[in-house]
Formats: C-alpha cells, sequence, structure tokens
C-alpha cells in the first residue's frame, strides 16, 4: 500500500513570495490532514478535510494560507505571501475517518526556508 | 486547554541500554499515539493505546498507559542506533481533538 506523498520536499522562498504545497493521501483515507511543524515542537494541526469538506480550519492563518481538496483526494496547501515565521516542515496525513482511535499516517514532509 | 508533557526533552543513551520516555497529560486521554520522526522526514507511527492498563510490544519497543489514562510510557529494550530520532506522543483530549507533546529526542551512543 503506497503511504501519503507529498511534494516538494524541500523548498526555500524570498518573504512576500508564494509557495504551493500538493499532498496525496493513501487510497480510501477520507480524512486528510495539513500540519505545520515548528523545530523543536509538535505539529500543529492547520486544517482538517472529511473528503472534500473543512471539519476544523481554526488555526489556519486565514490571511496568507489555503488549502483546497478538490475531489476529496489530493489537497494543495497556500502560502502567500510567506512570512520568516512560515519556516517549517508542513506535513501532510490521513486516516480513513476522523480521530479517536484511527491511526494517522504522515506523509515525508515537505520543508520550507523563507528568507 | 489539555497539553501533553514529554519528559526528558532529550536523551543520550549507550548502545545496547534501556530506556524510558514519558508522556503525561492532566486530564483522561482518550486515545493515545506514539510516533517516531528521523530528522528531514515525516512521523513514523509506532503504537496506539486506547484502554487503561493497556500494553503493546513491537520489536523491542514496548508501550503502555496507565490505568487512569493520564500517563504513558515507551520503553525501548537494548537500544539500537536504529532507534535514534524524536519520539513524539499524540492524544485525542475530551474533545476528540488531537493534542501532541513537544518530542523527545533520542541520541545512541555507539
Amino acid at each position: 500500500e503506497a503511504g501519503v506523498a507529498q511534494s516538494p520536499r524541500y523548498k526555500i522562498i524570498e518573504k512576500r513570495q508564494s509557495v504551493a504545497f500538493w499532498c496525496n493521501p493513501i487510497s480510501g483515507h477520507a480524512t486528510l490532514y495539513w500540519y505545520q511543524q515548528i523545530l523543536g515542537q509538535g505539529p500543529k494541526l492547520l486544517i482538517q478535510f472529511q473528503n472534500n469538506g473543512v471539519v476544523d480550519d481554526s488555526q489556519l492563518p486565514k490571511d496568507r494560507f489555503s488549502a483546497e481538496r478538490l475531489k476529496g483526494v489530493d489537497s494543495t496547501l497556500k502560502i502567500q505571501p510567506a512570512k520568516l515565521e512560515d519556516s517549517a516542515v508542513y506535513l501532510c496525513a490521513s486516516s480513513r475517518a476522523g480521530y479517536s482511535g484511527n491511526t494517522i499516517y504522515f506523509g515525508e514532509g515537505s520543508w520550507l526556508t523563507v528568507v | 486547554s489539555q497539553e501533553l508533557e514529554q519528559s526528558p526533552q532529550s536523551l543520550i543513551v549507550q548502545e545496547g541500554k534501556n530506556l524510558t520516555i514519558n508522556c503525561t497529560s492532566s486530564k483522561t486521554l482518550y486515545g493515545l499515539y506514539w510516533y517516531k520522526q528521523k530528522y528531514g522526514e515525516g512521523l513514523i507511527f509506532l503504537m496506539m493505546l486506547q484502554k487503561g492498563g493497556e500494553e503493546k510490544s513491537h520489536e523491542k519497543i514496548t508501550a503502555k498507559l496507565d490505568e487512569k489514562k493520564q500517563q504513558s510510557s515507551l520503553h525501548i529494550t537494548a537500544s539500537q542506533p536504529s532507534h535514534a530520532g524524536i519520539y513524539l506522543c499524540g492524544a485525542d483530549d475530551s474533545n476528540y481533538q488531537l493534542i501532541w507533546g513537544a518530542g523527545t529526542k533520542l541520541i545512541i551512543k555507539p
């Protein structure tokens, strides 16, 4: 079974530029998550999708971050314009359903450096 | 809000020695997950615990959830270089939101 795929793995951009990350979850997984992880901290949930609907985006900085999951499969996370503090690993994850007993599988992450 | 505290923050262990990492919450946990992360990579699922007193093992790694479901420990027996990395605990809180500890960095000395 293929795992969660993410691209690009690494990206360096200047502040105020834009960047987009792509995620393809495990086949059959209804729930997709985007996390932001800053070095030395645990992951922070940015947005959770159930199929193509948003379940939780309370911690997504909506003035600069946007995410979509068209057709309930692949997802894209965009940052525009980027700030220095956005430098982090962006982790995509998926599970068969929401939390509470469903194992969440993570991709390898997309490392963003904003200079 | 509920938080997960991991201890120690970092650990240096001689290869072959045993070690324990702890994950503690002030409130009851409704599902406890252990993940491992290597630098530059994503999180790898290790184990999930749901019942008080539950214990699971995989190869040389054993995880336990206490009876009160407020503390979990991860024990590694006869550590190897492949065990090095960051160990993260995550848990479902009372609102079924997933919360995370800050991680424990494990270094294995050859």
